[in-house]
């Protein structure tokens, strides 16, 4: 069985633009959740989607948003892009959104802001 | 807020020492703790789920422990191939979809 697959792998973008990082979630699971992960630190929540709702978000400002497909599958998009968005972007899929289960994460998308 | 703190932060290893990785966490109500394993560049590799005080679970070389306060990975006769960075995460009760993580330990075990 195919894990979380993410795309692409590694991203270079310059200051302003925008992004958009795809997630396919494992096949059956019906949660994806999004996380930042700077260099040195753990991963930081930014949002969990359920059956095509969002059902959790993190402390990150409005240029950063998030939709889930009917497949399950899901869109991350960063807009007004900044230095400080440099990271790697993992997404986790669950199979269930009330937690207590564990998520299995893709390798990530390297984003490199310029 | 929960709060999850790893110590130490780095620990070198010599192959076959055995020690442990600590996990201090803050949280209203546990829903579960969860260890994960992180290989640089790539997303972590989940390890193990604890529900509930006392509870252990293991996997090969690994004991994962947990009392109301904090959670022990205990490493025992580690091998080269056990290097990586150990992150713990908290879900709470209230906002379990969440997983707060730590900023890891990172293992390097010399052969």
């Amino acid at each position: 069985d195919a894990g979380v697959t993410q795309s692409p792998t590694h991203l270079i973008k310059t200051r302003g633009q925008h992004v958009t990082l795809r997630c396919s979630p494992i096949s059956g699971h019906k949660s994806v959740s999004w996380y930042q992960q700077v260099l040195g630190q753990g991963p930081q929540f930014i949002f969990q989607y359920y059956e095509k709702e969002e059902r959790g978000r993190g402390n990150f400002p409005d240029r950063f948003s998030a939709r889930q497909f009917p497949n399950y599958s899901s869109e991350l998009n960063v807009n007004a892009l900044l230095l400080g968005d440099s990271a790697l972007y993992l997404c986790a899929s669950s199979l269930t959104w009330t937690g207590g289960t564990e998520a299995f994460f893709g390798q990530g998308t390297r984003l490199t802001v310029v | 807020e929960d709060q999850v703190t790893q110590s130490p932060e780095a620990l070198r290893l010599q192959e076959g020492e055995s020690s442990s990785l600590n996990c201090s966490y803050t949280v209203s109500g546990l829903r579960g703790l969860f260890w994960y394993r992180q290989d640089p560049g790539k997303g972590p590799e989940f390890l193990f789920t604890l529900y509930s005080a006392g509870e252990e679970k293991e996997k090969e070389r690994l004991k994962a422990t947990l009392t109301k306060k904090e959670s022990f990975l205990h490493i025992t006769a580690p091998k080269p191939e056990d290097s990586a960075t150990y992150l713990c995460a908290v879900q709470e009760d209230t906002n379990a979809g969440k997983s707060t993580f730590g900023d890891g330990t990172t293992l390097t075990v010399k052969p």
